[in-house]
């Protein structure tokens, strides 16, 4: 079983700044990676798929990069709508989808 | 426009049953691999069960044997029947539609319906 781990658990920073949000997976999923951000009350949105595709109406600042184990979701210039959950995801053989357990992006 | 309605959910007792469903529109739910995911109160998202185009189901290890997936094609509905509920089964449900594109992501997502398993 693929497991994916993202650091840090909670990020602060301040509006402006740049966040940069890290998901380690136990093996290799070579460049499949997808992002989510969820708001509380919400469900979640896809931001990222395939490592580093925007989905439809995400802005620029978002982007994705990574392969293999190691990827990274940054966000270049935070605006106040970003502070929120983000979620990694990844299809995997067992189970058929798996998540990491989810980065907090707070203001400072 | 794609949306996706839950609806179903509400307080049961332990060992009790819930049927969730899935009313879509804006795009055939028969054609993708549609997804059960849930978020337990204050935790993350969990994979519950998924449904590929071809008929083909999948269940997380939790609920496999007390939860069945499926749709109704003439409806347009996905469905989620929930027997012998656990305390452990609390939580918001989502369906979400997959996609796949390189590989799979879950692009679009309804708001959800929330479950509490309770005496």
């Amino acid at each position: 079983e693929i497991v994916l781990t993202q650091s840090p658990a909670t990020l602060s920073l301040s509006p402006g700044e740049r966040a940069t949000l890290s998901c380690r997976a136990s093996q290799s999923v070579s460049n499949y990676l997808a992002w989510y951000q969820q708001k509380p009350g919400q469900a979640p949105r896809l931001l990222i798929y395939d490592t580093s595709n925007r989905a439809t109406g995400i802005p620029a600042r978002f982007s994705g990069s990574g392969s293999g184990t190691d990827f990274t979701l940054t966000i270049s210039s935070l605006e106040p709508e970003d502070f929120a959950v983000y979620y990694c995801q990844q299809r995997t053989n067992w189970p058929p989808i798996t998540f990491g357990q989810g980065t907090r992006l707070e203001i400072k | 426009e794609v949306q996706l309605v839950e609806s179903g959910g509400g307080l049961i007792q332990p060992g009790g049953s819930l049927r969730l469903s899935c009313a879509v529109s804006g795009f055939t739910v028969a054609d993708y691999y549609m997804n059960w995911v849930r978020q337990a109160p204050g935790k993350g998202l969990e994979f519950v069960s998924g449904i590929y185009s071809g008929g083909s189901t999948y269940y997380a290890d939790s609920v496999r044997g007390r939860f069945t997936i499926s749709r109704d094609n003439s409806k347009n509905t996905l469905d989620l029947q929930m027997n012998s509920l656990r305390a452990g089964d609390t939580a918001v449900y989502y369906c979400a539609r997959g996609v796949f594109f390189g590989e799979l992501a879950l692009d679009f997502w309804g708001q959800g319906t929330r479950v509490s398993v309770s005496s």
